[in-house]
């Protein structure tokens, strides 16, 4: 029962440089979820998924873009690195609405030089 | 949502009950307070909710006032394992689909 796993845990980039994150989810959960967590700020929602093929803008989505082409899977892609986008990033899942049922991942530490 | 206020930190012995606030004074009638923990570097881990009534469960105790207007978590044995950030979220179960965000939470420390 592996929940939400994130790939990768840790990676540097260089400013510029474009990359994906994925997040997948075995739980047949509708609704998915990018949060980034900086020090001090707690965790601040990115964009969002109520289903297959949906996406929306969070609190702070610029600067970034999201799929989610398959129900279990839902990408967050950098197209031009910053180091303003240094942060951890944390995925998440539901069934619905209710956020008793979030499910949250481990975390990708990315560090953009 | 409501805006929900928390202390940054606190301590609590271990084996002693630790009781973090959290004051949500202009709650909606239908919106629920959720109580979630981020142990060091995990992601955030759901613990209990409640509308208006107390609730329990194997982890902690809720204490909602009957004004609605703030509530207490309640872990009745904290160990080493309970140091985490705690965040307190005030949100409707209905209406369609409502952004959540995680302010920055209480800072327990379970010392020795």
């Amino acid at each position: 029962n592996a929940g939400v796993t994130q790939t990768p845990k840790f990676r540097v980039l260089k400013t510029g440089q474009s990359m994906t994150l994925l997040c997948a989810q075995d739980m047949n959960h509708e609704y998915m979820y990018w949060y980034r967590q900086d020090p001090g700020m707690g965790l601040r929602l990115i964009h969002y998924s109520v289903g297959e093929g949906t996406t929306a803008k969070g609190e702070v989505p610029d600067g970034y873009n999201v799929s989610r082409l398959k129900k279990q899977n839902f990408l967050l892609g950098l197209e031009s690195a910053a180091p303003s986008q240094t942060s951890v990033y944390f995925c998440a899942s539901s069934y619905g609405q209710a956020i008793y049922g979030y499910t949250f991942g481990s975390g990708t530490r990315l560090t953009v030089v | 949502d409501a805006k929900t206020t928390q202390p940054p930190s606190m301590d609590c012995a271990e084996g002693r009950a630790a009781n973090l606030p959290c004051n949500h004074s202009t709650i909606s009638g239908n919106e629920y307070v959720y109580w979630y923990r981020q142990i060091h570097s995990q992601g955030p881990q759901y613990i209990i909710h409640g509308l208006k009534n107390n609730e329990t469960n194997e982890m902690a105790s809720l204490i909602i006032t009957e004004d609605r207007k703030s509530s207490t978590l309640i872990l009745p044995h904290a160990t080493l394992r309970d140091t985490a950030v705690y965040y307190c979220i005030v949100r409707a179960n209905s209406g369609g689909y409502q952004k959540v965000t995680f302010g920055t939470g209480t800072k327990l420390q379970v010392i020795p």
